[in-house]
């Protein structure tokens, strides 16, 4: 039973254009939520995170906005440059638990 | 700072083998993680741990095994390997903690071992 979800496997983007990176959730007891980014032969490294009160945080290029009654939440990047070329995982936490559930991920390409 | 080292990079096993995948850190984390990724598929927690001595299953223990006997080290245990085992396998610490607006609990990742289970 997947409880978070990355419908999308692909997206490519045109570089200096805005990506949008989409995330669904299941379970109402999440109350964290963190993005991931991974290039190949590498771990992931964390990105930007939103907890369950809020519906936007900002970093930089990267915002991250919740919708808690459609639970779902998504990632925008931009401008988009090459370098952001990676997958990106979603992942949320039950609330009180040390358990952070994945998505399986979306491939970003931003062509240059 | 190291962060999360993990060894081996790569290998190989034939089936019924066993071996110990070593994690380590040196961030001072509470937390520690090991994940599998199967191709196509995201990451799914095999067994964590909330400080040493203390472990848990997590989604896909079966055929597992793991101990925490200091803060530093978590390895992981692959006995009578199958090849459904067969993955990258990505070990994860964090500080834990239940406060915001600090980042407690982002995760910080080891580079994987490849694992291939003929």
């Amino acid at each position: 039973d997947q409880q978070v979800k990355q419908n999308s496997p692909s997206l490519s983007v045109q570089e200096g254009r805005i990506s949008i990176l989409n995330c669904d959730y299941t379970n109402s007891m999440f109350d964290y939520f963190l993005w991931y980014k991974k290039y190949p032969a590498e771990g992931p490294t964390f990105l930007i995170s939103i907890s369950s009160i809020k519906d936007k945080n900002e970093d930089g290029r990267f915002t991250v906005f919740l919708n808690k009654s459609a639970k779902h939440l998504s990632l925008h990047i931009v401008p988009s440059q090459p370098g952001d070329s990676a997958v990106y995982f979603c992942a949320g936490r039950k609330y009180n638990f040390n358990k952070f559930y994945f998505g399986s991920g979306t491939k970003l390409n931003v062509k240059p | 700072n190291a962060g999360v080292t993990q060894t081996p990079k790569f290998r190989i096993l034939k089936i019924g083998q066993s071996m110990t995948l070593q994690c380590a850190q040196d961030m001072n984390h509470n937390y520690m993680y090991w994940y599998r990724q199967d191709p196509g598929m995201g990451l799914k927690l095999i067994y964590y741990s909330v400080g040493a001595g203390i472990t848990d299953k997590g989604e896909v223990p079966n055929g597992y095994n793991v101990s925490r006997s200091t803060t530093e080290d978590f390895p992981l245990r692959l006995e009578l390997a199958a090849p459904s085992q067969t993955s990258v396998y990505f070990c994860a610490s964090s500080y834990g903690g239940m406060t915001e607006p600090t980042r407690h609990y982002e995760q910080y990742f080891g580079p994987g071992t490849r694992l291939t289970v003929t």
